[in-house]
């Protein structure tokens, strides 16, 4: 079975680019979260949601964030305009509320901000 | 707000002794999970916890939940070199489904 499937895997862009990243969850799953990790912030949770719904967007750094899931398949988070402060991995997750076993995650999206 | 903190952060041990990895957090959660991660890679689900006094393992490493505490741990039993990784604990919120992550315990294990 294909796991969550995100792109690019690696972005490098210059300040004040438009910047979006792709995710595709594991088909069947009703949840979809988007994680960024740090080395000075650790891993936090930007925003998921359910059912294609955003349902807790506390995480959102900022305005220059946006995320959408304009379908079951398919979610981006965009920045815009980057700002080096931005440079980390950002993760996309799945699950499924019929079983709450496993969270699943992609193998991330490394994006630097020069 | 929940928040969850794991120590130690680093962990330096030798190929064959044991140590334990505490995870302890904040405020009432239903479930905890314990996810691997090597560098550069993704993160890998080891383990999820659903109730108080569970226990479960895979083969070395060894995780169980005391909700009363508020704490679980991840035992690692003669350790190998193929053990080194972060390793991080996650609680989640009971009224959403929101996870809180730990900082990672950064395990090396030397020969």
């Amino acid at each position: 079975d294909a796991g969550v499937i995100q792109s690019p895997r690696h972005e490098v862009t210059e300040m004040g680019q438009e910047v979006t990243l792709r995710c595709k969850p594991i088909s069947g799953h009703d949840y979809l979260f988007w994680y960024r990790q740090t080395m000075m912030r650790g891993l936090e949770l930007l925003i998921y949601f359910n059912n294609n719904v955003p349902i807790d967007d506390s995480g959102m750094p900022e305005d220059r964030f946006s995320a959408k899931m304009p379908n079951a398949s398919f979610s981006t988070l965009k920045i815009q305009p980057s700002e080096p402060r931005d440079s980390a991995v950002y993760f996309c997750a799945s699950s499924s509320t019929r079983v709450w076993n496993t969270i699943y995650f992609g193998e991330g999206s490394w994006l630097t901000v020069v | 707000e929940l928040k969850v903190e794991q120590n130690p952060l680093f962990l330096s041990m030798q190929e064959g002794k044991n140590y334990t990895i505490y995870c302890n957090y904040s405020t009432t959660s239903d479930r905890l999970y314990w996810y691997r991660q090597d560098p550069g890679k993704s993160l890998e689900s080891l383990f999820v916890l659903l109730s108080n006094g569970a226990v479960k393992q895979e083969g070395r490493l060894m995780a169980s939940l005391d909700t009363k505490a508020r704490l679980s741990t991840l035992h690692i039993t003669a350790a190998v070199h193929d053990l080194s990784a972060t390793y991080f604990c996650a609680a989640g919120e009971t009224s959403g489904s929101r996870l809180t992550f730990g900082e990672g315990t950064q395990l090396t294990v030397n020969p």
